[in-house]
């Protein structure tokens, strides 16, 4: 199958620093990318749809100057948290759609960790 | 709100069973469906893809779908303790630039 690649997998920052999270596809263009958020046994939350060439799309309740999303290319769309405070701590995933057969592949996620 | 529902479980089977996990949804133009599984601290990784009426058989995994009773199910035959984790059911309900719809997911714990 496709497949993600996200990096880094595990972060540990202090109370304020920004945080960068990187995600490619690595065997499709992937004009479209989503971003998620998944705390301790609770489901997967969709925080926002990242176009490329454009501005992204963030779900409701979702701080759009805390989570910036840049998609510069149709392989690698960015995910920086700025200035994180320890309830940023979560489970941040990465995934992009293949439109070849509309699947949709998971990065492996990035621990992040703001003490 | 359009939704895709599961049973949380936990769903409990004894090495070697059948597990059925169920998903319906609500949706009636979804028109491809999918199954994640996901590990503790892993992110999901995708294991079906079913998109006509029927079953879609890959090893120890079969896809159902009914379009109709607008139900899908995955079923694992001859389960195994590495099959213990969480099973997403997602729909999707357009093309690619629109994200897939999961539901919260069923906690399966296979006993050896």
């Amino acid at each position: 199958g496709a497949v993600v690649s996200q990096h880094p997998s595990r972060v540990i920052c202090k109370s304020g620093t920004s945080v960068k999270i990187e995600c490619r596809s690595l065997d499709f263009q992937a004009t479209t990318m989503f971003w998620y958020r998944q705390f301790p046994k609770q489901s997967l939350m969709l925080m926002a749809t990242s176009n490329e060439g454009s501005k992204a799309t963030y779900e409701q309740g979702v701080e759009k100057d805390k989570f910036l999303i840049n998609h510069a290319s149709l392989t690698l769309s960015t995910l920086t948290v700025t200035s994180a405070h320890p309830e940023d701590s979560s489970f941040y995933i990465c995934s992009a759609r293949d439109r070849r057969n509309e699947k949709l592949f998971f990065g492996s996620g990035t621990q992040l960790s703001v003490l | 709100q359009k939704e895709v529902e599961q049973n949380s479980g936990p769903l409990s089977v004894p090495e070697g069973a059948i597990a059925s996990l169920n998903c319906t949804y609500s949706d009636r133009v979804s028109q491809s469906f999918f199954w994640y599984r996901q590990y503790s601290g892993k992110s999901p990784e995708l294991i079906m893809s079913i998109y006509s009426n029927g079953d879609k058989e890959d090893g120890r995994f079969t896809a159902q779908l009914n379009k109709a009773s607008q139900y899908v199910s995955l079923l694992i035959r001859d389960s195994q303790p590495s099959d213990s984790a969480t099973y997403l059911c997602a729909d999707a309900r357009g093309s690619g630039n629109t994200p897939l719809v999961f539901g919260k997911g069923t906690r399966l714990s296979v006993i050896a």
